[in-house]
């Protein structure tokens, strides 16, 4: 079975400075992985995947993620972060049941 | 662009009264998913269905039934409602059951249950 570990609930940064969001999974072969976020008020909207190929995954609004096959992890980062991207995030994986896994979410908080 | 539209961005129901969540996406996706969101729970899976009139249940089932009588439309239904059943309410769609094809969601229902 498949599951998804988003170790922290909540994570505060100054608006400019740089975000890592983190994402650890657990699944036997090669997850199929996804990062989404929902602004307040709002369904979720994907910004990211990775399914093979280069570990390094650029996605829209700025955020990168890298999947890590080592660390189980795809961390999700944005070198600067701006005001507007006070949201919560999800990481997903995708595995043997076709259903994807959603972690139990991310809420970032930004800081003028 | 995908539109998943659900029809009510908030509803307030009574104890015991049949609820109906309804939603529809444009795209012809072959797969609809209802989920709940509850804060600190993430999503939880309700139903799914892989084609008209097909469904499966996800992890949370108890409570609810679903509908699929034409591929654009997924109803999520609570036959009695019940006050632990006030969260928000998402649905989603994906073109095909593989692993590779992300979900495309509606903005959510908020329902409260008196």
């Amino acid at each position: 079975a498949q599951s998804v570990t988003q170790p922290d609930i909540h994570i505060t940064v100054s608006e400019g400075a740089s975000l890592e969001l983190r994402c650890n999974y657990s699944y036997g072969a090669t997850p199929y992985l996804f990062w989404y976020v929902q602004s307040p008020g709002q369904g979720l909207q994907l910004l990211l995947k990775y399914f093979s190929g280069d570990t390094l995954v650029q996605g829209i609004k700025g955020f990168e993620a890298e999947f890590k096959r080592s660390q189980s992890s795809f961390n999700l980062r944005k070198p600067s972060v701006h005001w507007s991207d006070a949201a919560e995030y999800f990481c997903a994986v995708g595995g043997g049941s076709y259903i994807p896994t959603f972690g139990r979410g991310t809420s970032l908080i930004v800081h003028p | 662009d995908v539109k998943v539209t659900q029809s009510s961005r908030y509803l307030v129901k009574r104890t015991g009264e049949k609820v109906f969540l309804e939603c529809v996406q444009d795209m012809d996706h072959e797969n609809m998913f209802w989920y709940r969101q509850d804060p600190g729970l993430g999503l939880r899976l309700i139903y799914f269905s892989y084609d008209v009139k097909m469904k499966e249940k996800g992890d949370i089932p108890e409570g609810y039934s679903v509908s699929r009588e034409k591929k654009e439309r997924f109803s999520l239904i609570l036959e009695s409602a019940s006050t632990n059943q006030t969260s928000m309410y998402l649905c989603a769609s994906s073109q095909q059951l593989t692993d590779n094809q992300p979900q495309h969601f509606g903005d959510g229902t908020r329902l409260s249950i008196l």
